[in-house]
């Protein structure tokens, strides 16, 4: 357990409708990502956040794609109008950041497995 | 554009033995690359990191080698164990770009 939880941990929906995962990060850290990751596949980065700003999305993240992370803590991942390419392992990972450039060790939560019928 | 790559989707190696898992990425801008595990059905877990300024670290029974003349990174992991089969990972970077993986089995 590497103290990053994600909610659910599988998710089974129809074509057209909409889900939303949930992440909760290590407390301390103020680095959150968004990963998406298919079978037999490295994870792709999505987007990612530092406290509350959502600083950079990946051309990966359509428009049916919203990500926020309200208060700087847990953060939401929510997919509209949701298509059978969607399915896929949603990773979030959380890191302590610190200024430009500073990169420090991603822990990854177990995942949210979405199959879109 | 950036790209992280492996050169074995499978490698088996004896329980016991040494394996090295190896890593290609063409950023020479890259500064800071990362080996994760996966095992089935979990998230990735991190293993080691390794910063453009070092040519090699340790951890626990984990060695990797960074080779930035070639672009080359590797992970070398001593006396292998059963619960050491899982998918291995290298990353680059913040927004950690990710290769296929490789696939190790640990033969008993």
């Amino acid at each position: 357990d590497t103290g990053v939880s994600q909610n659910p941990r599988h998710k089974i929906t129809k074509r057209g409708q909409n889900v939303t995962f949930r992440c909760d990060p290590i407390s301390e850290h103020n680095r959150l990502y968004w990963y998406r990751q298919t079978l037999g596949q490295g994870p792709e980065f999505l987007t990612y956040f530092q406290n509350e700003a959502q600083l950079e999305k990946s051309r990966l993240l359509s428009d049916r794609f919203s990500a926020e992370r309200p208060k700087g803590s847990f953060s939401t991942l929510e997919i509209q109008r949701t298509e059978q390419g969607d399915s896929a392992m949603y990773l979030c990972a959380s890191s302590l950041g610190g200024g430009v450039g500073s990169y420090n060790e991603q822990f990854f939560g177990p995942g949210t497995r979405l199959t879109v019928l | 554009g950036e790209s992280v790559g492996l050169h074995l989707p499978t490698l088996s190696v004896q329980e016991g033995d040494n394996s090295i898992i190896n890593c290609a990425y063409s950023n020479s801008a890259s500064d800071y690359f990362i080996w994760y595990k996966q095992e089935s059905g979990k998230g990735p877990q991190f293993i080691i990191d390794i910063r453009s300024n070092m040519d090699k670290r340790q951890g626990q029974r984990v060695t990797v080698l960074l080779n930035k003349t070639v672009k080359h990174l590797s992970l070398q992991i001593a006396a292998t164990q059963p619960g050491d089969s899982a998918v291995y990972f290298c990353a680059e970077n913040m927004k950690l770009t990710f290769g296929t993986g490789t696939r190790l089995t640990i033969i008993p």
